[in-house]
């Protein structure tokens, strides 16, 4: 059974700091994908990054970059120059073939 | 482009009134999804069609929620009768599936509902 682990409930940074969402998955395939999605009060989810699990190197985004340590199963995001408008609802997702499975969810507060 | 398209934004309803959910999926892809929002239990699959055809249903909490999907452009979630625990955000996601990878999914705007 593939699981997504997101075990930061709620998270605070100050505006210009950097924060670090931390996600940990467990899958059985080879070929996988991992992401990041945000979800603003509005409630729309929308991607903020991907990553491929074949590709060695770490996707980044302007200000979002992520950690990706395959042999740990861990995944974590990283925001630098937090900004007000980053402060959201953020799911870790794993997907293989067909399904996403997403993580509970970390509540970023940005601190002005 | 149009992203996904849901309809309606929100609805308001009493328990025992049959609720209709529309999703118009991103044109081209070939994949949809239909999630259930609720603070209790968070993001939940509920079913995933591919080229029209549902492939999984096992998330539909009961027989009271069907989905279709009667073209490449247009699915429905149903629920009929409501009840106050079907309160929740309904959100649809498309994405193009293949073979040899995966996509991204992108997802609607949700629809709020709440039954009474």
């Amino acid at each position: 059974a593939q699981t997504v682990t997101q075990s930061q409930p709620e998270m605070s940074v100050q505006e210009a700091e950097t924060v670090t969402l931390s996600c940990t998955y467990d899958t059985s395939e080879s070929d996988y994908y991992l992401f990041w999605y945000k979800q603003p009060p509005s409630r729309q989810m929308i991607l903020v990054i991907r990553q491929e699990a074949y590709k060695q190197q770490n996707a980044t985004e302007n200000r979002f970059s992520v950690n990706f340590q395959k042999a740990a199963k861990s995944f974590s995001l990283k925001i630098s120059d937090s900004q007000l408008g980053d402060a959201a609802m953020y799911f870790c997702a794993l997907s293989g073939t067909y399904k996403y499975i997403f993580g509970t969810g970390t509540r970023l507060k940005v601190l002005a | 482009d149009a992203g996904v398209i849901q309809s309606p934004r929100h609805e308001v309803t009493e328990m025992g009134q049959e609720v209709t959910l529309r999703c118009k999926p991103i044109s081209g892809h070939n994949s949809l999804f239909w999630y259930r929002q609720t603070m209790m239990r968070g993001l939940e699959l509920l079913i995933y069609f591919n080229n029209n055809v549902p492939i999984d249903d096992s998330g539909m909490p009961e027989d009271r929620f069907s989905a279709k999907m009667p073209n490449a452009s247009f699915s429905t979630l149903k629920i009929q009768p409501s009840e106050p625990r079907d309160s929740a955000v309904y959100f649809c996601a498309s994405r193009w599936h293949l073979e040899t990878s995966v996509e991204t999914q992108y997802f609607g705007p949700g629809t709020r509902l709440l039954v009474l």
